[in-house]
């Protein structure tokens, strides 16, 4: 049984650019939320999708977009990036209120 | 809103020491859960437990255990007779159920090094 799969693993991008995180959740869970995690900080939760739907959002701007798919994968989309974009991005997946189970991240360097 | 703390920024200890990872969370709900979670250097979260704010019930598992204290406002680890494996960043998170789904408050983390 497969865990929370994310990519891709590592990707340099240049300010302003735009980049397009993927996340599969654990089989049998339908939500999905993201997060981000600077250098020695924790996690920062940026939104959770539920049927298709961004159900919560966390203190991130605009340019940070989301999607779920019918299949319950999802994508991350963060437009005209920052250097302090340079980040650790999770994805985690659930059941209800269930447990988290989080992927291996993408680290995302931006220059 | 809610806020979690991890005062002990980095602990080191030698092999077979117990060591206590602290926290202390603050929210206004009454219903919440707490989660702690285990960052080794790949990245990926690895969940440890999830308590309930309705259950204070000490909890061990194998070399862990939690103490929760809802007077204090705590959910303090301990890893007996640690092990050079259990070195890794420990987080400790909350979580309230407003809203219709998790959304986890972490705390900055405790960064453990065990050496032989």
């Amino acid at each position: 049984d497969a865990g929370v799969t994310q990519s891709p693993t590592h990707l340099i991008k240049t300010r302003g650019q735009q980049v397009t995180l993927r996340c599969s959740p654990k089989s049998g869970h339908d939500t999905v939320s993201w997060y981000q995690q600077a250098l020695g900080q924790g996690p920062q939760f940026i939104f959770q999708y539920y049927e298709e739907e961004e159900r919560q959002r966390g203190n991130f701007p605009d340019r940070f977009s989301g999607h779920q798919f019918p299949n319950y994968s999802s994508e991350l989309n963060v437009n005209a990036l920052l250097l302090g974009d340079s980040a650790l991005y999770l994805c985690a997946s659930g059941q209800g209120t269930g447990e988290l189970f989080f992927g291996e991240g993408s680290r995302l360097t931006v220059l | 809103a809610q806020k979690v703390t991890q005062a002990q920024t980095e602990i080191s200890v030698v092999e077979k020491e117990d060591v206590t990872l602290d926290c202390v969370y603050e929210t206004r709900d009454t219903t919440y859960y707490l989660f702690w979670y285990k960052q080794p250097p790949s990245g990926e979260l690895v969940f440890l437990i999830r308590r309930n704010s309705f259950d204070e019930q000490n909890e061990i598992s194998g070399r862990y255990s939690w103490n929760f204290q809802k007077s204090t406002s705590s959910f303090n680890f301990t890893i007996t007779a640690s092990q050079v494996v259990d070195s890794a960043v420990y987080f400790c998170a909350l979580s309230i159920l407003t809203g219709g789904g998790n959304k986890l408050t972490f705390g900055t983390g405790t960064q453990l090094k065990v050496e032989l």
